[in-house]
């Protein structure tokens, strides 16, 4: 079965620094990987995904992930961390065409002036 | 194109009452998901569709029923209402070919007292 470690419960930046959100990933095969966030009193909203090629993916709002089949992981960063960054952020997994991806618990992000 | 959506935004049940979460969405999407959000949990899925007249349990069902009688509408039914179910409700959808990406309305937030 397909499992996501987001290990970090919150995280807290200051505005202008670099972030990085950690996700780990367990499945057999090749896994298709997300990263959604979620705005307060909002819905997630696809930041980025990863099926195959080029494990450096470019997402919106400046941020991006790079998938490294050794380590399992799929870590979520951004150069630069502006305060409207400041929500929840989720990664998920899921095998290719299954339609079910399995989210992790998720990451508040903390962005202090 | 409206997206995905949700009725209603918030909610108060008493215990033992009933109620449908409405979802809509207008994208031609096949896949549909109801999930429920408690804080630090992650999001867990509660019914899925594959099509219309199609539907499928997932992680914790019980407590609800779903319906899919056209491709644009997923009601998420509440029967007898516990405290339990005090949660941010969330549908998602997909569409063929991407099924893995998933389009999320904003959520009902419902309490039971």
């Amino acid at each position: 079965a397909q499992s996501v470690t987001q290990p970090d419960i919150h995280i807290t930046v200051s505005e202008g620094a670099s972030l990085e959100l950690r996700c780990n990933y367990s499945y057999g095969a090749t896994p298709y990987l997300f990263w959604y966030v979620q705005s307060p009193g909002q819905g997630l909203q696809l930041l980025l995904k990863y099926f195959s090629g080029d494990t450096l993916v470019q997402g919106i709002k400046g941020f991006e992930a790079e998938f490294k089949r050794s380590q399992s992981s799929f870590n979520l960063r951004k150069p630069s961390v502006h305060w409207s960054d400041a929500a929840e952020y989720f990664c998920a997994v899921s095998s290719g065409g299954s339609y079910i991806p399995t989210f992790g618990r998720g990451t508040s992000l903390i962005v202090h002036p | 194109n409206a997206g995905v959506t949700q009725t209603p935004k918030f909610r108060i049940l008493k215990i033992g009452q009933s109620m449908t979460l409405q979802c809509t969405q207008d994208m031609n999407h096949n896949y549909m998901y109801w999930y429920r959000q408690d804080p630090g949990m992650g999001l867990k899925l509660i019914y899925y569709s594959v099509g219309a007249g199609i539907t499928d349990k997932g992680e914790v069902p019980n407590g609800y029923n779903v319906s899919r009688s056209t491709t644009e509408d997923f009601p998420l039914r509440l029967e007898l209402a516990a405290p339990s179910q005090t949660s941010v409700y969330f549908c998602a959808s997909s569409w063929t070919g991407d099924e893995d990406t998933q389009y999320f309305g904003p959520g009902t937030r419902l309490t039971v007292l």
